[in-house]
């Protein structure tokens, strides 16, 4: 079956640009992740869902980022006002459960530069 | 907060050689402990992961790793390396409790593969 698909694959945006990263999850898969992956560094989390409610933001590094997931299926990641830092890839992930048990598979990511 | 340190930034191995790729985690309790690969272009992939019960995990591809609680390590090993396995490895944590979904990675250590 498919896996996890993510769109645009490779953006550019201008300083101050909005961007939204598109995350379309395994069908049926409850959880849904993201994590920013630095230029040689490893992911690090940023939101997490279970359907449609985010359960934790705590790792949004600002109020720029934003994250919905409407209707408990696909998902998407808004930066406002884009900056140098926040160039990255980003990673989406699902899981059919909402415990460790159960296995995040990822998608291919989206990679954001910022110039 | 837990951590997890790879200290090998960087291996080179000669195909058919054994492998161990170190994984060294900072938490107060037992945590939940998993390996990562992510070759170019691809998102990462689960190789196995460690809740509890049998110290020697077995995962795919041939790999298996063995948590040692006294020493804090999770480290990854393989007897024979086939070119194919050349990628990047990531060891992550999550917490145990309500929180156990969320992923601690390490910074990675590539993987390169002599013919």
């Amino acid at each position: 079956g498919a896996g996890v698909s993510q769109s645009p694959r490779y953006k550019v945006a201008k300083r101050g640009q909005d961007v939204a990263l598109r995350c379309d999850p395994i069908s049926g898969h409850v959880s849904l992740f993201w994590y920013q992956q630095a230029l040689g560094q490893g992911p690090e989390f940023l939101t997490y869902f279970q359907n449609e409610a985010q359960l934790d933001k705590s790792g949004l590094p600002s109020d720029r980022f934003f994250a919905e997931r409407p209707e408990g299926s696909v998902s998407t990641l808004k930066i406002q006002r884009t900056q140098q830092e926040d160039s990255a890839v980003y990673l989406c992930a699902s899981s059919h459960r909402t415990v460790a048990s159960g296995e995040q598979y990822f998608g291919p990511g989206t990679r954001l530069t910022v110039t | 907060a837990q951590s997890v340190t790879q200290p090998d930034i960087h291996i080179t191995v000669s195909e058919g050689a054994s492998l161990e790729l170190r994984c060294n985690y900072s938490y107060g309790a037992t945590p939940y402990l998993f390996w990562y690969v992510q070759s170019p272009g691809q998102g990462l992939q689960l190789l196995l992961k460690y809740f509890s019960g049998d110290t020697l995990v077995q995962g795919i591809k041939g790999f298996e790793a063995e948590f040692k609680r006294s020493q804090s390590s999770f480290n990854l090993r393989k007897p024979s390396v086939h070119w194919s396995d050349a990628a990047e490895y990531f060891c992550a944590v999550a917490p145990g409790g309500g929180s156990n979904y969320k992923l601690t990675f390490g910074k990675g250590t590539l993987l390169t593969v002599n013919p």
